[in-house]
């Protein structure tokens, strides 16, 4: 089993759709959570950092942790087309920028107008 | 702010060849460089970590002698595929920390394709 398995989809939505983002982990050693956005031939760009179990929101994008069954989610409301992207969770054992990061494989999102 | 570059955005080269790539953080000191490769449709796989001014830390199965990490500078790394193959070709990342930030900053990649 992976440490962290991310459906790679791809998804495809409508313009104003709501979207979720999951991944699973196995490693209960995770303690802290990344959402990064990746557009096309482009590095990783940070969406969302969360440490703690439940919910943090940060305008359309809302992260949800949950630890005790080891799964984290990316909601985005009122989808754009410029949201489409590859989403990539990513997971750490500890705080702060010099811990290795462990990446699910990324689901690739098409909003359509 | 928290800008990473990366050089050459895409380079073609022969097998056989060695190629250089390298990191920069514009506008802070990054005390951690990573170096990333990702196939296409796969995730990201952390290759090592790099410690200004120390010898890189080479993930399980990556050849040290292969893919040679410098970390000369608080921002400069460089990563040099040597005697590239085919099977080399990827997109490599780099990131880096100032470590007081909360996470990695990532550059644009680098697109090697060995003929």
């Amino acid at each position: 089993q992976k440490e962290v398995e991310q459906d790679p989809g791809p998804l495809s939505v409508p313009e104003g759709a709501i979207v979720s983002l999951n991944c699973t982990y196995s490693n209960s050693a995770f303690q802290y959570f990344m959402w990064y956005r990746q557009y096309s031939r482009k590095g990783p760009e940070l969406l969302m950092y969360t440490y703690s179990s439940g919910n943090k929101e940060d305008g359309r994008f809302t992260a949800q942790v949950d630890k005790s069954s080891k799964y984290i989610s990316l909601f985005i409301r009122d989808s754009q087309p410029s949201d489409s992207a590859t989403y990539l969770c990513a997971m750490s054992v500890g705080g702060g920028s010099n811990y290795k990061l462990t990446f699910g494989k990324g689901t690739l999102l098409t909003v359509n107008p | 702010g928290a800008v990473v570059s990366q050089h050459p955005s895409r380079v073609i080269c022969k097998s056989g060849t060695s190629v250089k790539i390298e990191c920069r953080s514009l506008d802070f000191q990054a005390t951690t460089m990573f170096w990333y490769r990702q196939f296409p449709k796969k995730s990201l796989m952390l290759m090592a970590t790099s410690n200004e001014g120390s010898k890189a830390t080479y993930e399980q199965g990556v050849e040290k002698d292969k893919f040679l990490i410098n970390h000369a500078s608080l921002t400069l790394s460089t990563l040099t595929v040597t005697s590239a193959h085919p099977e080399d070709s990827s997109f490599y990342i780099c990131s880096a920390s100032s470590g007081g930030s909360e996470t990695q900053y990532f550059g644009p990649g680098t697109r090697l394709l060995v003929l």
